[in-house]
């Protein structure tokens, strides 16, 4: 089972590119990538995932390195409302569990 | 996506009560999850809520505990059994879109035990 490393806290100005890192080393070749993230007071929500592509939707960017041990989320232009905790995971292959961590809490600051 | 209800929002209990949370949503999904959410902490999963079958619990929560029911394609309850202040949490259903891995989360019900 992959398991994930992200860093606790960081912070970014409003405006600017939010890059949060993770790191999955032990992933294997047919697991995904999947980042979520929780609001406070809400729900976590999808945000967008990744094999081995880079992927870009209307939220978000991952961006996965060549040999798939780390990936970076890219959230381009972040606002106050990015503020979040923002949970990298490698879902257990071949079943349909999502095993959370204790993620990045990103404090978007104007 | 998929839009999720869940009843209460909230509610404050009295230790060894027993209160049933209610997951609705607004089209059929294969796979229902519940999960728990204790103060500061991230979140758990509890059990997969398996349509016409008895749901599967992860390890360390129960049956009895945490009795579930899955009549449907689209609701779900969780009951949360003999309650203690440890049991204070908030409580999270989610489904998930077939095939993927993105799970939908509904807005959770914060369940204080006194």
């Amino acid at each position: 089972d992959a398991k994930t490393t992200q860093p606790p806290s960081m912070d970014c100005a409003e405006g600017r590119a939010a890059n949060l890192p993770c790191n999955h080393s032990t992933i294997s070749g047919n697991e995904y990538v999947y980042w979520y993230r929780q609001i406070h007071s809400q729900g976590p929500q999808y945000i967008i995932h990744g094999l081995k592509n880079n992927e870009t939707n209307e939220m978000a960017s991952l961006i996965i390195t060549e040999d798939r041990k780390s990936s970076t989320l890219i959230l381009p232009h972040a606002t106050l409302r990015d503020t979040a905790v923002y949970y990298c995971i490698v879902p257990l292959y071949n079943t349909d569990k999502l095993i959370f961590g204790t993620g990045t809490r990103l404090q978007v600051f104007p | 996506s998929a839009v999720i209800s869940q009843k209460p929002s909230r509610d404050i209990c009295q230790r060894g009560t027993s209160l049933t949370i209610q997951c609705q949503v607004d089209s059929q999904v294969t796979m229902m999850f519940w999960y728990r959410q204790q103060p500061g902490q991230s979140l758990t999963l509890i059990a997969t809520a398996n349509q016409g079958s008895e749901a599967t619990y992860e390890s360390g929560f129960v049956i009895d505990k945490f009795p579930i029911s899955r009549p449907n394609l689209t609701f779900s309850t969780l009951t949360v059994s003999n309650m203690s202040p440890e049991d204070s949490s908030i409580y999270l259903c989610s489904v998930e879109v077939a095939g993927t891995y993105e799970q939908y989360f509904g807005p959770g019900t914060r369940l204080t035990v006194t």
